[in-house]
């Protein structure tokens, strides 16, 4: 079983959808968790971090759920300029500075 | 200054070449990683130096061979590449927690 998994869709979407992605993880020791997002051909750029209480920013929220191991993003109002990849990273327990993440999931929205 | 400047942005070079990438950061961030990402896969860790030592080898071939001449540059030094190597290599660096990393636009090889 890989340590982070995704869907990797692609979700195509309209304008104004909410679209919800989920990430799971294997090791119930790690510690902490976020949410990057990757332009094609670009570099991947931070989007949140995930607390055990939840985040939200605007019309992103991410959400933890260590019961069921996994985490969760939820884009509402989606715009066309969300359309990119979303990557779930999460920072192992053994080796602090370890961070894996997963495969992606591909968003795209429509007009 | 949030920018991670990552050089050079595209390289090509032959399997028996000596090349060296380059990464430097001025956010006084103690942690600096070099990843490597191949097409349609998600970054995978190579090396982490910590206060410019040597953390985590991601058991990376002896090809590759990083090095940290101070706390704000990072270099990737390559010899005797194979084609298989051919990939995006981004450098990043963050304060403390991992997670909270900037990445620079990465350097696209080719090995040919």
């Amino acid at each position: 079983r890989k340590e982070v998994e995704q869907d990797p869709g692609p979700f195509n979407v309209p304008e104004g959808a909410t679209v919800a992605f989920n990430c799971t993880y294997s090791n119930s020791a790690s510690q902490s968790f976020f949410w990057y997002r990757q332009d094609c051909r670009k570099e991947p750029k931070l989007l949140m971090s995930v607390y055990s209480s939840g985040n939200e920013d605007g019309r992103f929220t991410a959400q933890l759920n260590r019961a069921s191991q996994y985490i969760s993003l939820l884009i509402r109002d989606s715009k066309l300029s969300d359309s990119a990849t979303y990557l779930c990273a999460v920072q192992m327990n053994t080796g602090f500075q370890k961070l894996v993440f997963g495969t992606g999931t591909r968003l795209l929205v429509s007009p | 200054d949030t920018e991670v400047t990552q050089t050079p942005k595209h390289l090509v070079m032959g399997m028996t070449n000596k090349k060296s990438l380059k990464c430097e950061q001025h956010m006084g961030h103690r942690a600096m990683y070099w990843y490597k990402q191949k097409a349609k896969k998600p970054p995978e860790l190579m090396f982490v130096y910590s206060y410019e030592k040597l953390s985590i080898n991601e058991s990376v071939p002896s090809r590759f061979s990083p090095e940290c001449p101070n706390s704000s540059l990072l270099n990737l030094h390559l010899h005797a590449l194979q084609p298989e190597d051919s990939a995006l290599y981004l450098c990043a660096s963050s304060q403390v927690t991992p997670g909270e990393a900037f990445f620079g636009q990465g350097t696209r090889l080719t090995v040919v």
